[in-house]
This record gives structure tokens, sequence and C-alpha cells, in this order.
């Protein structure tokens, strides 16, 4: 199984532009969610999926999009990239949300926003 | 607010050495805590989950222990390797009013083993 797969490993943004970072799981997980980690600081949710066409915000979601059409795939989306920004962003999968479930998480997109 | 805070921020020691690592928390109402590794350039990886009942758990040479009274958890690495070089980072879980699972978590501690 490959897990939880991110792609794009690293990309660099000009302000104002926009992109999608992809993730896919293939594990079959029901909840699925976007963190971004900054220096100093843990983990921060962004948004959440608990199934496919259900979405909520997180944490910190200002400035990001989010959509699920199937079980498998939850990409997010930068609208107007701003530095601060400027993360590298995981995401994460499980088999619900309910209490105790193992987190897989991705390897992770690196984002420089200039 | 809920908070999770991990001691020391860095460590360094010498490979074969014994080390442990520290959350505390003040996250309420109390579900479970996570421990996971976090190779450098890498995604965070499970090591151990613990619920309110459980005081010790163990995965290889990593063991955690829970105190869910004074609400601190410990991460021992037995017998370090190079490849134990790693950010530690503890999520703590709280339970929300509708039965969904609210995770924070700790800013890690980086661990550096040297031969």
């Amino acid at each position: 199984n490959a897990g939880v797969t991110q792609t794009p490993k690293f990309q660099v943004l000009k302000t104002g532009q926009s992109m999608t970072l992809q993730c896919a799981q293939d594990m079959n997980h029901e909840y699925m969610s976007w963190y971004r980690q900054d220096p100093g600081m843990g983990l921060r949710l962004i948004h959440y999926s608990v199934g496919a066409g259900i979405t909520d915000q997180g944490e910190v979601p200002n400035g990001y999009n989010v959509s699920r059409s199937t079980t498998e795939d939850f990409p997010l989306r930068l609208l107007s990239a701003a530095p601060s920004q400027t993360s590298v962003y995981f995401c994460a999968s499980r088999m619900a949300q309910a209490s105790g479930n193992t987190i897989y998480f991705g390897e992770g997109s690196w984002l420089t926003v200039v | 607010k809920n908070q999770v805070e991990q001691s020391p921020q860095s460590l360094i020691i010498l490979e074969g050495k014994n080390c442990t690592l520290q959350c505390n928390y003040t996250v309420s109402p109390f579900s479970n805590l996570r421990w996971y590794k976090q190779d450098t350039g890498r995604g965070p990886v499970s090591l151990t989950i613990m619920t309110f009942s459980e005081n010790t758990k163990s995965n290889g040479r990593y063991t955690a222990t829970l105190d869910a009274d004074t609400k601190q958890s410990s991460l021992h690495i037995t017998a370090s390797q190079l490849s134990d070089s790693a950010s530690y980072i503890c999520v703590v879980s709280a339970i929300s009013n509708f039965g969904n699972e609210k995770l924070t978590f700790g800013t890690g501690t980086r661990l550096t083993i040297i031969p």
C-alpha cells in the first residue's frame, strides 16, 4: 500500500498565484485532513473531511479551500497565495474520526511564497 | 485553552545511551495521547497511542508512559541508534460534545544521536 501520497513535494509560488496540493490515500479511510507545520509551532489543522462530500474548517482555514468528491482524494487549494502561507503542509488520514485510530501522514509538501 | 508542552526542546546523546522525553498537557476532556516520530523532511509516523486507562505502552525500544492524574507523559528510548535522530511529537486528544476528536500537537523534541 502507498498509504497517503502528497504532490508536489516542493513548490515556489509568487504572491497572488493559486495552486492545488494533491492528497490521495489508498486505505479506504473516511477521515482526511490537512495540517500546516511552522517553526516553533505544533501542527495546526486547516480543513478536514469526515467522508466524501463533507468538509469542514479547522483552526486556520483562511486562504484555503478543500473539496472531497471521492473517498480517496482530498486536494487543498490556495486561492491567492500570500507569504504567510509559506509552510510545510501535511495531509493525514484515518479510519474514522472516532477516538484512538492511528493517524497516517503524507510525506509533506514544502511551499514557499515569494 | 488546550495546550501540550514538550521538553527538552532539543537533546543530543551518544549512540547506545538511553534518554527520556517529556510531555505535559492541559487538555480536557482527555481521550488519548499519541507519540509520533518525524524524520527530517518526512511526515510523522505513529509510535504509540495510550488511553486514559493505560499507563505504559512499548514499541520496540520505545516505551511511553502516561500519568493521567498529573497530566504527564514520557517517551523513553533505550539503547539509542543513529536512526533515532528525529523530532518526537506528543499529540493529545480531547473529545468534543459532539463526539469528535480534537487533537492538540506539541512542538516536538529534536533528538540527535551522535556516534
